[in-house]
This record gives C-alpha cells, structure tokens and sequence, in this order.
C-alpha cells in the first residue's frame, strides 16, 4: 500500500536554517491531511492538519502546503530546533472511510545545533 | 492537556496465548481506533469505532481480533491466540469526531509474541 510517500527517510538541518519534509499521495480521494512527529518508543504527536479546500495552513514554526494537482504536500519548520530532531510521518484520510489514517513511512529530522 | 493512556507498555507472551490491550481515550471523545507499527515498517490502520461498533476494519483485522468498550472509559483490543507475526507497537487513538478530526495517539503497548 503506497498511496502515501515519504521519499526521503533521513534529513539533517542546521539549527536556525528551515527544514522542509514532503510527502506525496496517490489517491485524490484523500481530503485531510496530518502532520505527526514521533520521538522512539513514543506514540505519534499530532503537529498540524489542512483540509483539501486549503493549500496553506500556519501554526506558529510549522506551515504545511498542500498542492493537490501535484498531489504533493509539505511540512515547513522554520527556524529549526535541535528539538525538532524525530520521525515526522504524514498521513492522509478519505471521506467515508472510518477515519482510517494512512501513513508515509516517516522522515527522521535531524537538526544540528 | 488531556491525553491518550494505554497499558501495558510492555507485553511478552507465547504464540497462541491470548493478549488483551487497554486504553483510556480523551474522556470527551467519541472516535476510537487502533494501528501498528512493525518495527521498520509504517504505522497501519487495524480498526475504527463508534457507538459500540466497528466503523472501519483492515484486511490485518482479521478473526482473531477483537474490539471492545466494556466501559464509559476504556477500549480494549483483543488478539485470540498470538502468531510470531503480530509483534508490534500497537498505538490507541481517539477524536471527536471521524471526518476531518484530528486523532490524537496515546504513547502504545509494545507486544512481542515468542
């Protein structure tokens, strides 16, 4: 199942500089989009979301884009923090599915002091 | 700030023993469910739940797992009889609602089937 691609598994940053993690879908079904960081041996945190009628959501570091007709997204930190450092994995839902997420396999961020 | 629990965080037990897994959704959530993540691999979707019914299942949600709400607080995933292959992190979630909610993880139950 690769209806969501996280093709980068690792990415390392300077401290200050932006960071900048992508994710791509397959299925124009999905109409909700996540953003979830993940520190080992802990469950996912939900970071930020955007709704398929958006194509910019902000939460104070964190913007998330969304470009649907490249059925394309991206999570951007800006300015990066050594305590970003972890897996950030997006997921995507679809209407009438249950709320079933599906998920990328995860880019672990590293953010260099 | 309210918070998804789940116990054990640990589980060893032998292939073919029955596990049972908790968890403690955000009290005024109405929206339950359950994923996995094999070591290395994704976090999957096994199952959703609502008003005491299975909304969505995976094809992973076969017969020997069960969900349940034996309470107005707890939600518990049941594996009958274990295989090798079921080892993983389980991860409970729950929202307030099932379309364009967020689902908040609580911190998982690492099972591991010998």
């Amino acid at each position: 199942d690769q209806q969501v691609k996280q093709n980068s598994p690792s990415l390392s940053v300077q401290e200050g500089r932006i960071s900048i993690l992508n994710c791509d879908y397959t299925n124009s079904m999905f109409d909700y989009f996540l953003w979830y960081k993940k520190y080992p041996a802990e469950g996912p945190t939900f970071l930020i979301s955007i709704s398929s009628i958006k194509d910019k959501n902000e939460d104070g570091r964190f913007t998330v884009f969304l470009n649907k007709s490249a059925k394309h997204l991206s999570l951007h930190i800006v300015p990066s923090q050594p305590g970003d450092s972890a897996v950030y994995f997006c997921a995507a839902s679809e209407r009438d599915q249950g709320g079933k997420l599906i998920f990328g396999q995860g880019t672990e961020l590293s953010v260099k002091p | 700030e309210p918070e998804v629990t789940q116990t054990p965080s640990h589980q060893v037990t032998q292939m073919g023993q029955e596990v049972i897994l908790r968890c403690v959704p955000i009290s005024n959530h109405l929206y339950f469910y359950w994923y996995r993540q094999i070591l290395g691999q994704k976090v999957e979707f096994l199952v959703s739940f609502y008003n005491n019914e299975i909304s969505e299942k995976s094809e992973i949600f076969d017969d020997q797992f069960s969900v349940e709400r034996p309470d107005g607080s707890n939600f518990t995933l049941k594996i009958r009889s274990t295989k090798l292959e079921d080892s993983a992190m389980y991860f409970c979630a729950s929202s307030d609602g099932l379309v364009q909610e967020t689902q908040y993880f609580g911190p998982g139950t690492r099972l591991l089937v010998l």
